[in-house]
């Protein structure tokens, strides 16, 4: 049974910087991508990028090349997304979503994970 | 980027009605455009992928249509637990792009 389970919520400041995990259990972890997506409340969904658990390849939005990187330890079955220079316009729910290319972008979410930029 | 335009933005319905939304994509996507459904407090699920392929778990009271540049979701009779937000995305080019929902409502 597969499951994407993620960190808890966090509260950083404008400036800072924020590392949200994603581990994967119940299937082979190297041999599928996961993307990054987030939801400011009441705003639509925004795909941030992915990363592939294998090859360690990843594709960033242009919207957050210069502050985003996404790696994975394989060892933990776990991706990362950290998001430098925080500001207010951070703070959004940030959901993981594992990428089956024979169905779609995210055949299996995380449970979330809430950011809260504020000072 | 794609500018994905879904409408209505909001939709007051009822259990049995009818329901279309549409998407919208600034280019052709060919069918590169799936659907999701998202209720409250959760991650959304896949619904349709393809444009028009009905994923595992969801009933065939649902159905995606359409290529290029216009897309249509229906939901042929609306049950109670079908109240949630729709979004469209399509993942034809980067940055993967969705659209801004349709929240449907009692």
């Amino acid at each position: 049974q597969v499951h994407l389970v993620q960190s808890g919520a966090e509260v950083k400041k404008p400036g800072a910087s924020v590392k949200v995990s994603c581990r994967a259990s119940g299937y082979t972890f190297t041999s599928y991508t996961i993307h990054w997506v987030r939801q400011a409340a009441g705003q639509r969904l925004e795909w941030v990028g992915w990363i592939n658990a294998g090859s360690d390849k990843v594709k960033y939005s242009e919207e957050f090349q210069d502050r985003v990187v996404m790696t994975r330890d394989t060892s933990a079955s776990t991706v990362y997304l950290e998001l430098s220079s925080l500001t207010s316009e951070d703070t959004a729910i940030y959901f993981c979503a594992r990428d089956n290319p024979l169905i779609a972008m995210g055949d299996y979410w995380g449970q979330g994970t809430l950011v809260t930029v504020s000072s | 980027a794609i500018q994905m335009t879904q409408s209505p933005s909001s939709l007051s319905t009822s259990v049995g009605d009818r329901v279309t939304i549409t998407c919208r994509a600034s280019q052709d996507i060919r069918k590169a455009l799936d659907w999701y459904q998202q209720k409250p407090g959760k991650a959304p699920k896949v619904l349709i992928s393809a444009a028009s392929t009905l994923q595992s778990g969801f009933p065939s009271r649902f159905s995606g249509s359409g290529s290029g540049t216009d897309f249509t979701l229906t939901i042929s009779s609306l049950h109670p637990e079908d109240f949630a937000t729709y979004y469209c995305l399509q993942d034809f080019n980067y940055p993967y792009t969705f659209g801004q929902g349709t929240k449907l409502e009692i």
